[in-house]
């Protein structure tokens, strides 16, 4: 089956980096691109971006441009996530998201969710 | 961005009844339009997707409708476990969501 499994909980402080990961299975990696969303506590969810796994084509949202990489790895069917010169408001669980196009983008399968945690 | 406003922001309902949630846009997104259940501390799981298409595995009790700018969800008999968080989602131009409906226990 399906599955999205991230990378643990991070702990940073403000101006620092966080990588997140998400390893996919059980479906051809390259066949569907990954979205990242996330939600701060108690909020609602905010997209943040996408990458095309076949050809690490990404797009951003205009929140987090300049700060934010998300690349992908094939040989481990993996994505991850760069955000740097962290913010307290980007506390937030961060999720992986598979892609489905038919009838237009929707996600069909989600990571577990990775807390990162920013304060000093 | 495309804004997505869901209403009621919160409800509260019975086990049994009729749930209806209501998502509008800003602009015409024609039936790009999804939605989501989320339990607390757990991932968002598909439900609908184009508006009005079952996502495999998800119960014939939830169903979508609408066009343009205006959406709906409707669960037709609350059970138990329906008591979540739902959002929509827009992808007719950069994603957006909704802000959540929250169903409760009555």
């Amino acid at each position: 089956q399906v599955q999205m499994v991230q990378s643990e909980a991070e702990m940073k402080t403000p101006g620092a980096s966080v990588e997140v990961s998400c390893k996919a299975s059980g479906y051809t990696f390259t066949s569907y691109a990954i979205n990242w969303v996330r939600q701060a506590p108690g909020q609602g969810l905010e997209w943040l971006g996408r990458i095309t796994t076949h050809n690490g084509n990404t797009k951003y949202a205009q929140k987090v441009q300049g700060r934010v990489t998300m690349t992908t790895e094939t040989s481990t069917s993996t994505v991850s996530l760069e955000l740097r010169s962290l913010r307290s408001g980007d506390t937030a669980v961060y999720y992986c998201a598979r892609e489905r196009s038919q009838g237009g983008t929707h996600f069909d399968s989600w990571g577990q969710g990775t807390l990162v945690t920013v304060a000093s | 961005d495309i804004q997505m406003t869901q209403s009621p922001s919160s409800l509260s309902a019975s086990v049994g009844d009729r749930v209806t949630i209501t998502c509008r846009a800003s602009q015409n997104i024609i039936n790009f339009l999804n939605w989501y259940q989320q339990k607390p501390g757990k991932a968002p799981r598909l439900l609908i997707y184009s508006a009005s298409s079952l996502q495999s595995g998800v119960p014939s009790r939830f169903s979508g409708s609408g066009s343009g700018t205006e959406f709906t969800l409707t669960i037709s008999s609350l059970l138990p476990e329906d008591y979540a968080t739902y959002y929509c989602q827009q992808s007719y131009t950069t994603v957006t969501f909704g802000g959540g409906t929250n169903v409760e226990i009555k």
